[in-house]
């Protein structure tokens, strides 16, 4: 079981949208519609923003969205704010009642 | 609003057990819409999942921890706990306790997100 493939850092001006992508495999994030993403700030613990590839918890802005295709899995943040600017982790449900977490992704805004 | 607070020793020597309790308030541990797990982040690192826990005792842990985690559930207390034997350096991190969502797809259940967290407790493995 291998970690999930995210790029290590993004950046992006206010008002602009990124992407952060998540790659996995087909006995992970291919197989099911099971992935999170998860905001860190420093010296916080994690906060869910997607479950379930594209659901958005209440109170959750709409600037966040989830997709996925294939094995890779895709957060986008829409109109960026400086508030944005913190740590983004993916998860999946990996088979066997295992779940494996992605290596995370800063997001700048600059 | 539901609350999971970790707590245990913030300090192990090397080659001993681990010991975590993470209580939950305003909710109830055995409520059959829910698992509960752990989740360690070693400094400067990513998050890790460690294990998860169903109200009636089944478990189900990471392959690489497997064979030194030990996670267990006291519904009178509203409580689970975990247990990493045979400590190194690596398991120092902040460990999480987190609530986890219970989700039926084609009549099969599977844990899911981690959609409620404990504030984190750092525990540092060190003689």
């Amino acid at each position: 079981q291998s970690a999930l493939t995210q790029p290590a850092s993004v950046s992006g001006s206010p008002g602009q949208s990124i992407s952060i992508s998540c790659t996995g495999t087909s006995s992970d994030i291919g197989s099911y519609n099971l992935v999170s993403w998860y905001q860190q700030r420093p010296g916080e613990a994690p906060k869910v923003m997607i479950y379930e590839v594209n659901k958005r918890p209440s109170g959750v802005s709409n600037r966040f969205s989830g997709s996925k295709s294939g094995n890779t899995a895709s957060l986008t943040i829409s109109g960026l704010q400086t508030e944005d600017e913190a740590d983004y982790y993916c998860c999946s449900y990996a088979g066997s009642s295992t779940m494996v977490f992605g290596g995370g992704t800063k997001l700048t805004v600059l | 609003q539901l609350q999971l607070e970790e707590s245990g020793p913030g300090l192990v020597k090397p080659s001993e057990t681990l010991s975590l309790t993470c209580t939950v308030s305003a909710g109830s541990i055995s409520s059959t819409t829910y698992y509960w797990g752990w989740v360690r982040q070693p400094p400067g690192k990513g998050l890790e999942w460690v294990g998860t826990i169903y109200y009636s005792g089944s478990t189900y842990y990471s392959p690489s921890l497997k064979s030194r985690v030990t996670m267990f559930v006291d519904t009178s207390k509203n409580r689970f706990s975990l247990k990493l034997s045979s400590v190194t350096a690596a398991d120092t991190a902040v460990y999480y306790c987190a609530r986890q969502r219970k989700v039926a797809v084609s009549r099969e259940y599977f844990i899911d997100t981690f959609d409620m967290w404990g504030q984190g407790t750092m525990v540092i493995v060190s003689s």
